[in-house]
């Protein structure tokens, strides 16, 4: 069963504009993980952001930042100020303890920066 | 430090053939993954191993098998390789899937079986 939903195919973003990325998640595992990973067009998967189950603020890094809403099981990534360089595919991912701590991935969301 | 290397880094097989896929890290992680990405689906997981020796079946095994005879090197096989293995397979390495510790993703590598 998929664990890991992303329901945005493919988004467009104007450059220096903010863009919020959907993932949502199903488990009922109190220890859980999710992060997300970045795969530009040259194929190599770059860690972007962390966010733990029991972190009580969002994460944070750089222009990336994570909308984590617990009880909605929402992990959102958000961009700030667009860059052409951040047309990407996006990757959500999640870990639980009951799954072993391995990493569940989403069908991804690829993002187009116009300039 | 090279990270994870993957070879090679592209692959024409036949139907029926076999080969092995290399990966190795150099940062002294326990855990290693094998994944395969399809258009459209994401990462899924093939075998992963938490430390030399061992292995384990991960999301989609069938028709792949791993070894884990040094720490640094996961070894990816396919006895008899069928054209629904064409994809790309990445392997990861990190020091613990707990806490956060991201995964340190390969370059992959791109086979196609004819």
């Amino acid at each position: 069963a998929q664990k890991i939903t992303q329901t945005q195919p493919g988004m467009f973003v104007q450059e220096k504009e903010a863009v919020t990325l959907d993932c949502t998640y199903d488990t009922s595992d109190p220890s859980y993980g999710l992060f997300w990973y970045k795969q530009p067009s040259s194929g190599e998967m770059i860690f972007l952001i962390y966010q733990g189950s029991y972190d009580q603020q969002n994460a944070t890094e750089g222009r990336y930042s994570l909308n984590f809403q617990k009880a909605r099981k929402s992990a959102n990534l958000v961009i700030s100020a667009s860059q052409l360089g951040d047309s990407a595919m996006y990757f959500c991912a999640m870990i639980r303890r009951s799954n072993d701590y391995k990493l569940s991935f989403g069908a991804g969301t690829t993002v187009t920066v116009r300039a | 430090n090279a990270g994870v290397t993957q070879t090679p880094k592209f692959r024409v097989l036949k139907t029926g053939q076999s080969m092995t896929l290399l990966c190795a890290q150099d940062m002294n992680h326990e855990y290693m993954y094998w994944y395969r990405q399809d258009p459209g689906m994401g990462l899924r997981l093939i075998h992963y191993s938490v430390g030399e020796g061992t292995t384990a079946k991960g999301e989609v095994p069938d028709g792949y098998n791993v070894s884990r005879l040094k720490k640094q090197n996961f070894l990816l096989g396919l006895e008899s390789a069928a054209p629904s293995q064409t994809s790309v397979y990445f392997c990861a390495s990190s020091y613990s899937p707990l806490a956060g510790n991201e995964q340190f993703f390969g370059p992959g590598t791109r086979l196609t079986v004819l």
